[in-house]
């Protein structure tokens, strides 16, 4: 069985670009996570959709925004890209809801801003 | 900003020995969760422990939680090169959403 996929592996900006990041989950899992992590630090949880709704969102301006489609799979888009967008963006699916739900990660997108 | 703080930041050990990594966080939490990261790839999960847990065991590693004193111990035994890696905690909010919260990470280094 095919795990978190996640796509571009890389990716490489320029301030004020906007970019689109894509993440399909393990199939059957309808809640996917969207995680950023900056170089040295632990994870931050930036959205949480389930069913196609936004069940939770991090402390992250509005130029982030996801959505999820019928399928399930997901996209996160970033509006003006700032050098501090830098980081491996990290996709997560899980069964459903519920904190005892396992979370399985993708390998992650590594967004470089220039 | 970060719940759950791992100690040390770094461990350097030498293969067949123990490792034992701490977390600690701040607010009551549903559950604490043990990931791995190779080379600041995707995470992968190690173990869960839910908050009425003391303590669980998966192969080599064992966890342990104490909610009094909001604090978990990840203890890896036999330790092997292909151990080497970053080591998250990761808690689940009471009351909260059910968004993880990670710690900083602990990077372990196994020498062979």
């Amino acid at each position: 069985d095919a795990g978190v996929t996640q796509s571009p592996t890389h990716l490489i900006k320029t301030r004020g670009q906007h970019v689109t990041l894509r993440c399909s989950p393990i199939s059957g899992h309808k809640s996917v996570s969207w995680y950023q992590q900056v170089l040295g630090q632990g994870p931050q949880f930036i959205f949480q959709y389930y069913e196609k709704e936004e069940r939770g969102r991090g402390n992250f301006p509005d130029r982030f925004s996801a959505r999820q489609f019928p399928n399930y799979s997901s996209e996160l888009n970033v509006n003006a890209l700032l050098l501090g967008d830098s980081a491996l963006y990290l996709c997560a699916s899980s069964l459903a809801l519920g904190s005892l739900n396992e979370q399985f990660f993708g390998p992650g997108t590594r967004l470089t801003v220039l | 900003s970060q719940q759950g703080e791992e100690d040390p930041q770094a461990l350097s050990i030498q293969e067949g020995e123990n490792a034992t990594m701490n977390c600690s966080y701040k607010t009551s939490i549903n559950n604490l969760q043990w990931y791995r990261q190779n080379s600041g790839r995707g995470l992968v999960h190690l173990i869960l422990i839910r908050s009425n847990e003391r303590e669980k065991h998966s192969g080599r590693l064992r966890v342990t939680l104490d909610t009094s004193k909001k604090s978990s111990s990840l203890l890896i035994t036999a330790s092997r090169a292909a151990d080497t890696a970053s080591y998250f905690c990761a808690t689940d909010l009471q009351g909260g959403s059910e968004k993880l919260v990670f710690g900083k990470g602990t990077k372990l280094t196994v020498n062979p």
